[in-house]
């Protein structure tokens, strides 16, 4: 399968400051890329959908200009967390779709996981 | 009604059972399923992708019943490693990435 990776695998930082991760796709150009987020003992919820040089789409209830999304390339999309509050802890789950798949596969980089102090 | 449904379990069964997993979805236009596997702390991995006529890999067959709108995962010969978390996921629309994944049904194989 296609190999996605993600940058920091773990964060802690203090409340008020901003944190970047990173979602690589390293084999695939990917037309999509999406970000998810987990709390302990519940299921992935989406946070937003990115498409290559265009606006993210955010699912309901999440806030755009708190979770900023850019997708610079077809291989790489960002979330930046901006004033980070300790309700953020959480896993951060990126993926990556590419167009090679009929069946709309997604492939997930290993996670970040966010603690905010 | 949630979009994905599953059995949260957890199950508990000795290595070598047979053991069942059963998923329900809402949306009729969905085209693409999946089951995925989560191990704790980690991102979830691609079992197998759930196909109409049905498919099978090794140990594992995963059933699609459109009608039903009812997808299932048949692990025979259970593992200990076969202990994870496993997620029915079910694309939200034809010619679409977007997945919506179910809660997860815990499998835990118990020597």
């Amino acid at each position: 399968g296609a190999v996605v990776s993600q940058h920091p695998s773990w964060v802690i930082c203090k409340s008020g400051t901003s944190v970047k991760i990173e979602c690589r796709s390293l084999d695939f150009q990917a037309t999509t890329m999406f970000w998810y987020r987990q709390f302990p003992k519940q299921s992935l919820m989406l946070m937003a959908t990115s498409n290559e040089g265009s606006k993210a789409t955010y699912e309901q209830g999440v806030e755009k200009d708190k979770f900023l999304i850019n997708h610079a390339s077809l291989t790489l999309s960002t979330l930046t967390v901006t004033s980070a509050h300790p309700e953020d802890s959480s896993f951060y789950i990126c993926s990556a779709g590419g167009g090679y798949s009929q069946h709309y596969e997604q492939f997930f980089g290993p996670g970040t996981r966010l603690t905010v102090l | 009604r949630k979009e994905v449904e599953q059995d949260p379990g957890p199950f508990n069964v000795p290595e070598g059972a047979t053991v069942a997993f059963n998923c329900t979805y809402s949306n009729s236009a969905s085209q693409s399923f999946f089951w995925y596997r989560q191990d704790c702390r980690k991102e979830p991995k691609l079992l197998m992708s759930v196909y109409s006529s049905g498919n099978e890999d090794g140990r594992f067959t995963a059933q699609l019943n459109r009608a039903s709108q009812y997808i299932s995962l048949l692990i025979r010969d259970s593992k200990l490693s076969d202990s994870a978390t496993y997620l029915c996921v079910v694309n939200m629309e034809d010619s679409s990435y977007k997945l919506i994944f179910g809660s997860g049904t815990r499998l835990l194989v118990r020597p």
